[in-house]
């Protein structure tokens, strides 16, 4: 069965940090582009990153440019959101996605900023 | 980026009957490779989004044959045949042809 469970989520302060992690079970994640997409309060769905199998491309939304950074560690079957500078309206729920099919979804966790 | 809007926003249906979602995009979703990359996905409240077509016409593994997807280019149809009480949520469409991949503002399908 596959399986994503994100991490990390949690209140912070406007211009601070947070780092989400993603852990993936139940397929070979070697094999997958991942992403990350989020979803405010309330509001619909944005793609914010995504990576290739090997980690050797990665793309980003325009919103989060130069601030989010994703990364994997396929030994760990992991998947991470480094996030830095953050805005209020980096506020969601961000998702832990497989493939650019966009198959399956994790739970989610909340990033909250503080203004 | 690519705007895909859809309609109705909200869907009132009655129990047993059939519902129709439309999503239209701005630029033709037809990849390189010939493929459609449009989405489907249901939201059931206080879940995670499930994707229930991919690729505008194929039913991912255990969605009910009562969902179905059709269209081409940019104009994309999700149908509902017959509306039952575990279908209420929010519907969106998604293209990924064209990165970044975007989604519609989503349909709250509720019933009447």
């Amino acid at each position: 069965e596959v399986q994503l469970v994100e991490s990390g989520g949690g209140l912070v302060q406007r211009g601070g940090s947070l780092r989400l992690s993603c852990a993936a079970s139940g397929f070979t994640f070697s094999n997958f582009w991942m992403s990350w997409v989020r979803q405010a309060p309330g509001k619909g769905l944005e793609w914010v990153a995504n990576i290739k199998p090997d980690g050797g491309e990665k793309y980003y939304v325009d919103s989060v440019k130069g601030r989010f950074t994703i990364s994997r560690d396929n030994a760990k079957n992991s998947l991470y959101l480094q996030m830095n500078s953050l805005r209020a309206e980096d506020t969601a729920v961000y998702y832990c996605v497989r493939g650019r099919g966009t198959d399956y979804w994790g739970q989610g966790t909340l990033v909250t900023v503080s203004s | 980026d690519v705007v895909m809007t859809q309609s109705p926003l909200s869907l009132p249906v009655t129990l047993g009957q059939p519902a129709s979602i439309s999503c239209r995009s701005s630029q033709s979703l037809v990849y390189s490779d010939g493929n459609t990359y449009l989405n489907w996905f249901q939201q059931r409240p206080g879940q995670s989004p499930r994707r229930l077509i991919y690729k505008v016409s194929n039913r991912d593994s255990g969605v009910p044959d009562r969902f179905s997807g059709s269209g081409s280019g940019t104009d994309f149809t999700l149908k509902i045949s017959r509306v039952e009480a575990e279908d209420v949520g929010l519907y969106y469409c998604m293209q990924g042809t064209h990165w970044p991949g975007t989604f519609g503002q989503g349909t709250k399908l509720e019933i009447k």
